[in-house]
């Protein structure tokens, strides 16, 4: 069973469109975070979301961590072909003696 | 800056063979990770370790050993490589496990045969 559940698995898009892909538990999380994964590399940590209900915006990516900390979305505005990788979720179990815990991730393809 | 550093980039082994997959990192880390990546598995826990002399399992740490000597260095070593080993190898460090960024290296693309 996973403990992070991440939604879609896949998405292809064209340039210009908008898009939020999920991450979502039934445990509570102390802090989530969001790594984006380009082909051959390793994550690279977008942003740490760590009070319920917080928005955090980088450019055109917009993060929240819903009131309960148990899930957290990622909306995209405008997808270019640059923002194409591997968009991973990860958080800090509250109870599980915090260790880092990752969903399997959201394949996002941006088409031009 | 060099981050974590991970060698080799590629290998192909026969069933049997044993390697050492080398990381280090020089940020003075106290946290460092091996995980595995396969296609639709997300990324596995290997082992882990706090800090110098100390290392503990993760999800998936039969077939694998690791060492931390040193704060930099953490080697991921396989003694009797299985083709179930084929994967995608990573290792990361992070300055503690509370809200902070963990720092992964490139890879290492690893082929059982």
């Amino acid at each position: 069973t996973q403990l992070l559940e991440q939604s879609p698995q896949f998405l292809s898009i064209q340039e210009g469109e908008n898009l939020t892909v999920y991450c979502n538990s039934s445990s509570v999380f102390s802090s989530l975070q969001w790594y984006r994964q380009e082909p051959g590399e390793g994550p690279v940590l977008l942003v740490t979301v760590v009070t319920g209900g917080e928005v955090k915006k980088l450019k055109r990516l917009t993060f929240q961590f819903g009131d309960a900390r148990k899930d957290s979305s990622l909306h995209i505005t405008a997808a270019q072909p640059g923002d194409t990788g591997l968009y991973l979720c990860a958080g800090i179990h509250a109870g599980n003696n915090r260790k880092l815990i990752w969903g399997l991730g959201t394949s996002l393809a941006v088409n031009p | 800056n060099a981050g974590v550093t991970q060698t080799p980039k590629f290998r192909i082994l026969k069933i049997g063979q044993s390697m050492t997959l080398q990381c280090t990192q020089d940020m003075n880390h106290n946290y460092m990770y091996w995980y595995r990546q396969d296609p639709g598995m997300g990324l596995k826990l290997i082992y882990y370790s706090v800090g110098a002399g100390i290392t503990d399992k993760g999800e998936v740490p039969n077939g694998y050993n690791v060492s931390r000597s040193t704060t930099e260095d953490f080697p991921l070593r396989l003694e009797l490589a299985a083709p179930s080993q084929t994967s995608v190898y990573f290792c990361a460090s992070s300055y503690d496990n509370v809200n902070t960024e963990a720092f992964f290296g490139q890879g290492t693309r690893l082929t059982v045969v």
